[in-house]
């Protein structure tokens, strides 16, 4: 079965410094990747996602994610933080080739000025 | 464009009743899920509906249920409600079902329940 490990619940960082969340995936067949932010009060959105076609993924927001085959990973990085990037970060597989995605635990970014 | 609306945002129940939750996709998306999101478990599936139809369900019971209209909304209803029902739910949209197509779903702002 598929599933999704993300490492550190909490990450901070100081404003105009490198993000990385990591999460790594275990998966019997190609996976399809998603990474999902959550604001405060609000639902998730897509940042962006791993469908086969390049192994560096960009999304919105100036944050990108590279899919290691070899590693089972899929870190979500940007290169510098901006107070806006405080939220809760979601790494999610899908199972098998349905629309079910399973989700990670969650990552709280924190940003300090 | 409207996003994914869900109503209403807020609810509080007594443990025993029903609630019923409802979401009205995208315009012109036809794939809905629905999610429920607690500090205790997370975020796990509900169910995913397209064109009327269950495609996948979740590892709830049997208190809990959906279905999807002809104009794709969807509802969920939750019978004799319990504390641990108390949640954020989710509900999704998106053109076709999003994996195989390679879209991405939009996530509504969610309907937090509280049971009492």
């Amino acid at each position: 079965a598929q599933s999704v490990t993300q490492l550190g619940s909490h990450v901070s960082v100081s404003e105009g410094a490198l993000v990385l969340l990591r999460c790594n995936y275990s998966s019997s067949v190609p996976p399809y990747l998603f990474w999902y932010v959550q604001y405060p009060n609000q639902g998730l959105q897509l940042l962006l996602k791993y469908t086969s076609a390049a192994t560096l993924v960009k999304g919105i927001n100036g944050f990108e994610a590279e899919f290691k085959k070899s590693e089972t990973s899929f870190h979500l990085t940007k290169p510098s933080a901006h107070m806006s990037d405080a939220a809760e970060y979601f790494c999610a597989v899908s199972e098998g080739n349905t629309d079910k995605l399973i989700f990670g635990t969650g990552t709280r970014l924190q940003v300090f000025p | 464009k409207a996003g994914v609306t869900q109503t209403p945002r807020y609810l509080i129940k007594t443990r025993g009743q029903q609630v019923t939750l409802s979401c009205s996709p995208i315009s012109g998306h036809r794939s809905v899920s629905w999610y429920q999101q607690t500090p205790g478990q997370g975020l796990q599936f509900l169910f995913e509906y397209f064109s009327e139809t269950q495609r996948n369900k979740g590892n709830f019971p049997g208190r809990f249920s959906g279905r999807q209209f002809s104009n794709s909304r969807s509802e969920m209803n939750v019978s004799t409600l319990e504390l641990g029902d108390s949640a954020l739910y989710l509900c999704a949209s998106s053109p076709e079902p999003a994996v195989s197509q390679n879209y991405g779903y939009t996530f509504g702002s969610g309907t937090r329940l509280t049971v009492v």
